[in-house]
């Protein structure tokens, strides 16, 4: 298995541009997570999804912020309009949910840098 | 509320040496821990987990402690090396399947040789 695959690996982009981060899951696994990640916050949930479907997106800063699962192998984290704030590396981890282990495979990150 | 810190942000062991990460944990309804270890440039990345019907879990070369009464955990690495150097995290999941982890700020382990 490839693991969790998400692109770009990384972004720079001025500030007001649209930013989309893309994430593809293990196969087979259930649940899908973005987590954004910071020297000042360490690691913040932003949303995540069971069966495709969004069940707490709390974390989410603003309404700049929208995700989306279409399907079970891909997902998307959309930053209109971006601000240099938005500036940190973002994960997208994914999970089989079922049993009691349940341990997350992240991906490598996507480094995004806002000016 | 729900919270899991790190005793210490920063940790440094010389080669050889057995290194102890200690983490605390507030929710006494968190039934499922996680260490995770992240490498600069690279996602955090599953090292063991422990459930709260557990006190000890062994894996290779690391060891996870669960104390309930106090709510600590902590995560010991034999004979530790270089290649050990990184940000380890714990994490915890309350009673409630689905529910997503929560992780700490990090501790930073830095190894000498």
């Amino acid at each position: 298995d490839a693991g969790v695959i998400q692109s770009p690996r990384h972004e720079v982009t001025e500030m007001g541009q649209e930013v989309t981060l893309r994430c593809k899951p293990i196969s087979g696994h259930n649940s899908l997570f973005w987590y954004r990640q910071t020297m000042m916050r360490g690691l913040e949930l932003l949303i995540y999804f069971n069966n495709n479907v969004p069940i707490d997106d709390s974390g989410m800063p603003e309404d700049r912020f929208s995700a989306k699962m279409p399907n079970a192998s891909f997902s998307t984290l959309k930053i209109q309009p971006s601000e240099p704030r938005d500036s940190a590396v973002y994960f997208c981890a994914s999970s089989l949910i079922g049993g009691r282990s349940y341990g997350y495979t992240f991906g490598s990150g996507t480094r995004l840098t806002v000016v | 509320g729900e919270s899991v810190g790190l005793h210490l942000p920063t940790l440094s062991v010389q080669e050889g040496d057995n290194s102890i990460i200690n983490c605390a944990y507030s929710n006494s309804a968190s039934d499922y821990f996680i260490w995770y270890k992240q490498e600069s440039g690279k996602g955090p990345q599953f090292i063991i987990d422990i459930r709260s019907n557990m006190d000890k879990r062994q894996g290779q070369r690391v060891t996870v402690l669960l104390n309930k009464t106090v709510k600590h955990l902590s995560l010991q690495i034999a004979a530790t090396q270089p290649g050990d150097s990184a940000v380890y995290f714990c994490a915890e999941n309350g009673s409630q399947a689905g529910t997503a982890l929560i992780f700490g700020k990090g501790t930073t382990l830095s190894v000498s040789s």
